[in-house]
């Protein structure tokens, strides 16, 4: 199995300002994903973070609004730009092997609150 | 898009009780899995199925991978406290996992 470790735990933030989220794995994974969940709601993926290549965005989400870094195969980060209390939600970094899923294992998760 | 439908939303039992929760999709999975989520916690996997009519046991969790491949349950058996949480089902394509909405389960010592 693999320990991801997310930074910070939570935090809370003003409407307008950027927060940064580090997500650190101990083993050389070939993906590593980004997932949003609202209070109450399931996970939905933001991207998918490609090493050293722009990350693959799903429907909805924009890189100017969720900007992501993959510089290495450990490490990854998602930053949430300009916030707006819609923006409120547990951020979680998601690592596994490419196509094998019971490989994908879960960070802590970061929860952000907007105010 | 792919969209799973998971029920119950919530589910609130007696210690010792069964519980069974299921997943439906318009779409076809190749994989289908079950996920727990404990508070301030990232989901952990329970259970992952790979063929159609596959039934998998993990202590007393169950899980079934439909013959349609449309479809997953799983099946909790003589539950205790800490079976607490949010069980999430996930559909996997191509690298690609989509969760269910959860079913939040209170168990009541």
């Amino acid at each position: 199995s693999a320990v991801i470790s997310q930074k910070p735990s939570r935090d809370i933030c003003q409407r307008g300002t950027s927060l940064t989220i580090q997500c650190q794995v101990d083993s050389q994974v070939t993906m590593m994903f980004w997932y949003r969940q609202q209070p109450g709601q399931s996970l939905t993926l933001i991207a998918t973070a490609n090493q050293g290549s722009e990350a693959t965005y799903e429907s909805g989400f924009v890189i100017d609004k969720f900007p992501i870094s993959r510089p290495n195969l450990t490490f990854s980060t998602l930053t949430v730009s300009n916030m707006s209390p819609e923006d409120s939600s547990i951020y979680l970094c998601s690592v596994g092997l490419a196509g094998v899923p019971d490989t994908q294992y879960f960070g802590p998760g970061t929860r952000l609150t907007v105010l | 898009g792919q969209q799973l439908n998971q029920s119950p939303q919530s589910m609130f039992i007696q210690e010792g009780e069964d519980v069974s929760m299921n997943c439906t999709s318009s779409s076809i999975f190749n994989t289908w899995l079950w996920y727990k989520q404990d508070p301030g916690e990232g989901p952990v996997l329970l259970i992952a199925l790979y063929k159609a009519g596959e039934l998998t046991s993990n202590g007393r969790l169950t899980a079934q991978f439909g013959i349609t491949r449309k479809d997953s349950f799983l099946n909790i058996s003589a539950s205790i406290p800490s079976d607490v949480g949010i069980y999430f089902c996930a559909g996997y394509n191509n690298n690609d996992m989509r969760f269910g909405a959860g079913t939040r389960l209170t168990v009541k010592p």
